[in-house]
């Protein structure tokens, strides 16, 4: 089946620890996000790619990082640097240029710092 | 500065009944508005999205109306059903295929 995995689902971390986040997609998608979902914020972009070896930052990328050395693959770390890391994360693919525009998500990581 | 304004924050709809969600957004650069469903605990996933050269899209009880002037965009849901509860995001990006930017969501619930 075609699609986004996400993984760890559930983690928990302890203060001052860093944790990396896994997003795997089999779509053959050029671009992947990746985003932040807080009650009530709705979801808030942390970084995107759209090429291999290239990303950029969203709106709150401060206290995260990222690489994409794969095209299937697009690992999101949480540093020790980030305030609040308890959230939702969720990672998304999409074509570039496509005419459909849509972004397909993966089910999710929900991060709690303990 | 929130692009994309979406209210309400909650809904409550009597099965039946027609959801009316609302967005509004600021950069007239935006040319890509897709409506997202989300259950809890899952990842959200497209339901509707319109391009600004119409000003109206229907796929089944969902309806995008779209209106340029007013850079305003509303998602209108007939016959509500209790499967239609679920949290509905409005979003905008500049390019069909990139960095959606989203409203902060609106949860729908509908009684039987």
């Amino acid at each position: 089946d075609g699609g986004i995995t996400q993984s760890p689902k559930y983690l928990f971390r302890k203060e001052g620890q860093n944790v990396t986040l896994s997003c795997e997609q089999n779509l053959n998608h050029d671009a992947m996000y990746w985003y932040r979902q807080d009650p009530g914020q709705g979801l808030r972009l942390i970084y995107y790619s759209q090429i291999v070896n290239d990303f950029q930052k969203g709106d709150i990328a401060e206290g995260y990082s990222v690489s994409r050395e794969k095209k299937e693959s697009f690992p999101l770390t949480v540093t020790s640097a980030q305030k609040n890391p308890t959230a939702f994360y969720l990672c998304a693919s999409s074509l570039l240029g496509a005419n459909t525009g849509e972004l397909f998500f993966g089910e999710g990581s929900r991060l709690t710092v303990l | 500065q929130q692009q994309v304004k979406q209210s309400p924050q909650s809904l409550i709809v009597q099965k039946g009944g027609i959801s009316i969600i609302n967005c509004a957004y600021e950069n007239t650069a935006f040319d890509y508005f897709p409506w997202y469903q989300q259950f809890p605990g899952k990842g959200p996933a497209l339901l509707i999205a319109i391009r600004p050269d119409v000003s109206e899209k229907k796929e089944g009880r969902f309806t995008i109306s779209f209106n340029k002037s007013a850079k305003q965009f509303s998602l209108h849901i007939m016959d509500s059903q209790p499967g239609d509860s679920a949290t509905y995001f409005c979003a905008a990006s500049r390019q069909a295929g990139t960095a959606l930017i989203f409203g902060k969501g609106t949860t729908l619930s509908v009684s039987s």
